[in-house]
């Protein structure tokens, strides 16, 4: 999707590495919103950020995950210290009047 | 969260047939958002159904919400390859959506 940008698309770790998630939101867009796809599961909300602040993490792991949306540059969700179980599609989404538009996603795989 | 349930989970269609695969919740949904995802892909956005017994098509697809707003239903005719993927119903609360599990549907040519 042209209008959520995110990278890298695959992204293999090894167990006990970091993982950085990127995403640029829509032209004009100053929030972004996190949601995880685990092997056929539906999305699950992880975060939603506004540029430079977190507005609702409620679906955020407490441990090792942590999000970002600086005044510039891509929004950021970072995996530390990552276990199999973090294996999944992260995907990003923008919010228009009525759906969201979500970016083509990261697919982490922990090896 | 709002638990959505949606049945069946996988759906196999000979070409040309309808189905339909239906969502769920104990509780009333906020809004009602159907999305498809293809194989390797991302969810894209088809419909947003607000009101008591909305009844929404595109072409081949109906969706409807129920009067209770506590189930909608995606009815798909004369089913084409191309209606492959996974479909997912999500209620939109304020900013959140919850999804279902989706509906995984293939096709027999």
């Amino acid at each position: 999707n042209a209008g959520v940008m995110q990278n890298p698309r695959h992204l293999v770790r090894r167990r006990g590495q970091e993982a950085r998630l990127r995403c640029s939101p829509m032209k004009g867009h100053s929030h972004v919103y996190w949601y995880r796809q685990l092997p056929e599961e539906g999305l699950k909300f992880m975060v939603y950020l506004q540029k430079e602040n977190i507005i609702d993490e409620s679906g955020m792991p407490k441990e090792r995950f942590s999000a970002e949306f600086p005044k510039e540059g891509p929004s950021i969700l970072r995996i530390q210290q990552v276990v199999r179980g973090d294996s999944a599609a992260y995907f990003c989404a923008s919010s228009l009047v009525d759906g969201y538009t979500f970016g083509s996603g990261t697919r982490l795989t922990v090896v | 969260g709002q638990q959505v349930m949606q049945i069946p989970q996988y759906q196999h269609v000979q070409e040309g047939e309808d189905f339909t695969t239906y969502c769920n919740s104990s509780t009333t949904l906020s809004n009602i958002q159907w999305y498809k995802q293809r194989p390797g892909g991302h969810p894209v956005f088809l419909i947003q159904l607000v009101k008591s017994g909305e009844v929404k098509k595109q072409k081949r697809l109906t969706f409807q919400f129920g009067e209770a707003k506590k189930n909608s239903s995606l009815h798909i005719t004369a089913t084409q390859t191309t209606d492959v993927g996974t479909y997912f119903c999500a209620d939109r609360n304020d900013y959140k959506l919850s999804f279902g599990a989706g509906t995984t549907v293939t096709v027999r040519a």
